[in-house]
C-alpha cells in the first residue's frame, strides 16, 4: 500500500497569506496524484488531478505541483473560504489511498 | 444536475450485516465507474471500493476486502455497498462518489452514517 505523509498537521495562516502544503508518496507514484478540500460537514471536493490540473470551476489561486514523491498543493492568496482540511489522494496503485489531511486554519 | 443520495446507514451490532445504496441522478451513470469512501468520525478519508461502468471490474481497500461487496444495477442507476461482519471499526459517514479522470472522485454524496455498536 502507498502511504501518503502530509504535512504540517495543521497551518495557521491570515487571509491574504500563502499557504503550502505538502504530500510525501512512500513511493514513485508519477503525477497520479489528486487534492481535496473537505470544510465541516461537508463532503470533500476536488480541486487538483494528476498533480497538476485544476478541476472544473476550481480559481487560478489554486495550484499544484510536483510528481514522484513529493507533491505541493499551494494557495497563492487565501481567501476566507479557503480555510479548511486538505486531503492528497494518490491513483497509482491499488488500494487508493489518501494523506492524513492538513488543516488550514485562520491565525 | 449531478446528485448522489445514499440511503440504507443506521446502527448495527458487530458481526451483523447492512447494505447501503447510493441512487444516482443527472449524469449518465452507466458511463462511470463509482465508489465508496468512508470516513470514521473526525478522521481521515479512507477508500473502500470501485465498481467499474459495466460492473465487469471490482477493487477493494485492504480492511474491508473479503467482507463488503460492491454491485451497480445500471437500469436503476443505483450502486450498493453489501456491508457482512461488521466490526466496531467500520464506524464512519459512508460516501458514494463518481469516478473522474480514472480513480479520482468529482461529485460525492452527503454521506451515510453507519454506527457498530453493541
Amino acid at each position: 500500500e502507498i502511504v501518503l505523509t502530509q504535512s504540517p498537521a495543521t497551518l495557521s495562516l491570515s487571509p491574504g497569506e500563502r499557504a503550502t502544503l505538502s504530500c510525501r508518496a512512500s513511493q514513485n507514484i508519477g503525477t497520479y496524484l489528486a487534492w481535496y478540500q473537505q470544510k465541516p460537514d461537508q463532503a470533500p471536493r476536488l480541486l487538483i488531478y494528476d498533480a497538476s490540473n485544476r478541476a472544473t470551476g476550481i480559481p487560478a489561486r489554486v495550484s499544484g505541483s510536483g510528481s514522484g514523491t513529493d507533491f505541493t498543493l499551494t494557495i497563492s492568496s487565501l481567501e476566507p473560504e479557503d480555510f479548511a482540511v486538505y486531503y492528497c489522494q494518490q491513483r497509482s496503485n491499488w488500494p487508493l489511498t489518501f494523506g492524513g489531511g492538513t488543516k488550514v486554519e485562520i491565525k | 444536475q449531478v446528485q448522489l443520495v445514499e440511503s440504507g446507514g443506521g446502527v448495527v451490532q458487530p458481526g451483523m450485516s447492512l447494505r447501503l445504496s447510493c441512487a444516482a441522478s443527472g449524469f449518465a451513470f452507466s458511463g462511470n465507474a463509482m465508489h465508496w469512501v468512508r470516513q470514521a468520525p473526525g478522521k481521515g478519508l479512507e477508500w473502500v471500493a470501485i465498481i467499474w461502468y459495466d460492473g465487469s471490474n471490482k477493487y477493494y481497500g485492504d480492511s474491508v476486502r473479503g467482507r463488503f461487496t460492491i454491485s451497480r444495477d445500471n437500469s436503476k442507476n443505483t450502486v450498493y455497498l453489501q456491508m457482512n461482519s461488521l466490526r466496531a471499526e467500520d464506524t464512519a459517514l459512508y460516501y458514494c462518489a463518481r469516478d473522474k479522470y480514472s480513480r479520482y472522485f468529482d461529485y460525492w454524496g452527503r454521506g451515510l452514517l453507519v454506527t457498530v455498536s453493541s
